[in-house]
């Protein structure tokens, strides 16, 4: 499979605890993303990488948020002392430079908070 | 006002029916715009892009009006599979920073 992978596909925690999730982009794709999806709603920018550097980050996303992309491949988005609020499913998406800007997204990981 | 609006439907059509939906955006400085279908639990995934000239790819046109500031999308003779929800796309400003709507549902009726 060459699309997009993210693991976990589901994580449960209790309230308070720290989790980490994982993207693995299509191999050249140099952009990824993170987005962050609730019911009923479109997926909500996070935080976006051109290769290990991280260029943009939404105003929305609190200090309890971090993500990386030592490497300028793989991508962890770790979230501290994790809230109820965080329960939704997080989403990457990669893309490459020159290709419209067309992304491709992975089957997403749902959080749910306890 | 949201930056990305969209009607949230449902919309419910028989199969073989033409249907449109139309999305607002707020920012003037947006230079990309794609249309993304998102099944039931699934991830989006693009459906097209729209560009200022409008482009068709079989049953589905897309229009930009930066006048306005919307864009559509029309789908014509609508089969079940159809069904999902849509997704209209803006970046914000000349970045990567994308916004999504949050999406429009259609069923598509046998």
């Amino acid at each position: 499979d060459t699309g997009v992978s993210q693991d976990p596909r589901h994580k449960i925690t209790k309230r308070g605890q720290n989790v980490t999730f994982r993207c693995d982009p299509i191999s050249e794709h140099n952009r990824l993303y993170w987005y962050r999806q609730t019911l009923g709603q479109g997926p909500e920018f996070l935080t976006y990488f051109q290769n290990e550097a991280q260029l943009e980050k939404s105003r929305l996303l609190s200090d309890r948020f971090s993500a990386e992309r030592p490497k300028g491949s793989f991508s962890t988005l770790e979230i501290q002392r994790t809230e109820q609020g965080d329960s939704a499913m997080y989403l990457c998406a990669t893309s490459f430079v020159g290709a419209q800007d067309t992304q491709y997204f992975g089957p997403g990981t749902r959080l749910t908070v306890l | 006002r949201k930056e990305v609006e969209q009607d949230p439907g449902p919309f419910n059509v028989p199969e073989g029916a033409t249907v449109a939906f139309n999305c607002t955006y707020s920012n003037s400085a947006s230079q990309s715009f794609f249309w993304y279908r998102q099944d039931c639990r699934k991830e989006p995934k693009l459906l097209m892009s729209v560009y200022s000239s409008g482009n068709e790819d079989g049953r589905f046109t897309a229009q930009l009006n930066r006048a306005s500031q919307y864009i559509s999308l029309l789908i014509r003779d609508s089969k079940l599979s159809d069904s999902a929800t849509y997704l209209c796309v803006v970046n914000r400003d000349y970045g990567q920073n994308f916004v999504f709507g949050p999406g429009t549902r259609l069923s598509v009726l046998p």
